[in-house]
């Protein structure tokens, strides 16, 4: 079945540091893939998508690029602000499956001053 | 336009208790999931209604859990008896008509139970 695999963290950074959090998946056919971020105290947002090769989502200064060569959407920012602290998640859907959403295990973002 | 609505936004109950999470989807929106996460594990699908039908529900760990949407608009999520494993937090997930294009998937705040 498919499954998405994203680095462990908690990862701790400095304000204005750059941030990648790596993210690879398995699927049984051409899957959409996405980025969903979660705030302190607040539901799954969706941060950015890409739903074909080489096609890249974009947000908040945020960046993800659909590599299916690598079978990866690893997300990156160039400056984090306090603001990006949060748990982001990887995850990935197949319309032949109904677009349920198969999650990567998250990764926490903690940017201090 | 109001988001994705869960209640209640904590629970907590004995082991063996019933409890019954609601979800109202965004107005409009024909497909609703469940989710649940799991104490430090990863957000995993429960299951998927296209209106009142459930679509799939391959996720549902066991017969404990009973979904219901009612007239296709709102829906429950049933957890009798239960057990101290079904501690987590639940999320609802709203999106418009799948067709051939993939729908963004609109999540509410999730409900936070705890088994004791």
């Amino acid at each position: 079945g498919d499954s998405v695999t994203q680095m462990e963290g908690p990862v701790t950074l400095s304000e204005e540091a750059f941030l990648t959090i790596n993210c690879t998946y398995t699927a049984t056919g051409y899957p959409s893939l996405f980025w969903y971020v979660q705030y302190p105290g607040e539901g799954l947002q969706l941060l950015l998508k890409a739903t074909k090769a080489d096609d890249k989502g974009s947000n908040k200064g945020f960046e993800a690029t659909y590599r299916k060569e690598t079978t990866s959407f690893h997300l990156e920012k160039g400056s984090v602000q306090v603001s990006d602290s949060a748990v982001y998640f990887c995850a990935l859907s197949e319309l032949a499956a109904g677009n349920k959403l198969t999650f990567g295990g998250g990764t926490r973002v903690l940017v201090k001053p | 336009e109001a988001g994705v609505t869960q209640f209640p936004s904590h629970s907590v109950i004995e082991k063996g208790q019933t409890v019954t999470l609601r979800c109202d989807p965004i107005s409009g929106h024909d497909n609703l999931y469940w989710y649940r996460r799991v104490m430090g594990k990863e957000i995993k699908f429960l299951l998927h209604f296209v209106k009142e039908s459930k679509q799939d529900e391959s996720g549902m760990p066991n017969n404990r859990f009973l979904a219901e949407r009612t007239g296709g608009t709102y829906s429950t999520l049933k957890v009798q008896p239960a057990e101290l494993e079904d501690s987590g937090v639940y999320f609802c997930a709203s999106s418009q008509d799948i067709g051939s294009a993939q729908k963004t998937q609109y999540f509410g705040p999730g409900t936070r139970l705890l088994v004791l």
